[in-house]
C-alpha cells in the first residue's frame, strides 16, 4: 500500500527566508509523487511532480523537491519565501500504473505554510 | 487556460436528501475523479471514471453512490441519502491519460453540508 507522512502541520518562516516542507512516502512500486497547493477557497494546483526521471524536480513559483529514495523523502523547499506562498501544501504519491499499481492518489495531511513579514 | 469547474460551491442539505454534485471537466480529458476533504481530514479518493464506466472505487463509494456522465460535457456526482458524514468538500478532477505523465487537474471544490 503506498503513503505519504507529512512531518510538519503547521510551518511558519518569515518572508524572504527559505522554505522546506518535508514529506516521506511509503510505495510498494516505483512511485510518482507530487506537491499540491491549495490557497483559501481555491481548487488544488500542482505545484510540481516527480516521475522516475531526474530526481531533483523544478516546479511552477521557484518551488523544488528532490526525490531521495534511500530516505524515502520528497520534500518541498524554496530558497525565498513570498508572502504569496501562505497556503496549504500537500504531498501526495501514486503508484505507477505500469508496474501494477493504481490511478488514485494518496494525499498527506498537509502543511499548512504561513508566512510573515 | 482550460479548467475543470464544479457547481454549486457550497450546498446545504437535510439528512437523508438526495444531492447532486456537478463538473465540467477539461474539454479533452478522457478520465474523470471524485475526492472529498472532510473537515480537518486528508483528502481522499472516491472514484475513478473512464469510457462511461467506473475504473476504481474507494471503499468510502458505496451504494449511497454514483457517477455519470449524463452528457459529454458533464460529470456528476450523486449522493442517494446523505447523512451527516457526508459533509465535506467534494473535489471533482480530470486528467488526459492514465499514465504517470498525466497531471489531474482539479475543481475549487463543492462544499457539502449535512444538517
Amino acid at each position: 500500500a503506498q503513503s505519504v507522512t507529512q512531518l510538519d502541520s503547521h510551518v511558519s518562516v518569515s518572508e524572504g527566508t527559505p522554505v522546506l516542507l518535508r514529506c516521506n512516502y511509503s510505495s510498494s512500486y516505483s512511485p510518482s509523487l507530487f506537491w499540491y497547493v491549495q490557497h483559501p477557497n481555491k481548487g488544488l494546483q500542482l505545484l510540481l511532480k516527480y516521475t522516475s526521471a531526474a530526481t531533483l524536480v523544478k516546479g511552477i513559483n521557484g518551488f523544488e523537491a528532490e526525490f531521495k529514495k534511500s530516505e524515502t523523502s520528497f520534500h518541498l523547499t524554496k530558497p525565498s519565501a513570498h508572502m504569496s506562498d501562505a497556503a496549504e501544501y500537500f504531498c501526495v504519491v501514486r503508484t505507477d500504473i505500469l508496474t501494477g499499481g493504481g490511478n488514485k492518489l494518496t494525499f498527506g495531511t498537509g502543511t499548512q505554510l504561513k508566512v510573515e513579514l | 487556460e482550460p479548467e475543470v469547474t464544479q457547481t454549486p460551491s457550497h450546498q446545504v442539505t437535510q439528512m437523508g436528501q438526495e444531492v447532486i454534485l456537478r463538473c465540467v471537466p477539461i474539454s479533452n480529458h478522457l478520465y474523470f475523479y471524485w475526492y472529498r476533504q472532510i473537515l480537518g481530514q486528508k483528502v481522499e479518493f472516491l472514484v475513478s471514471f473512464y469510457n462511461n464506466e467506473i475504473s476504481e472505487k474507494s471503499e468510502i463509494f458505496d451504494d449511497q453512490f454514483s457517477v455519470e456522465r449524463p452528457d459529454g460535457s458533464n460529470f456528476t456526482l450523486k449522493i442517494r441519502s446523505t447523512k451527516l458524514e457526508d459533509s465535506a468538500m467534494y473535489f471533482c478532477a480530470s486528467s488526459e491519460t492514465r499514465t504517470s505523465a498525466g497531471e489531474l487537474f482539479f475543481g475549487e471544490g463543492s462544499r457539502l453540508t449535512v444538517l
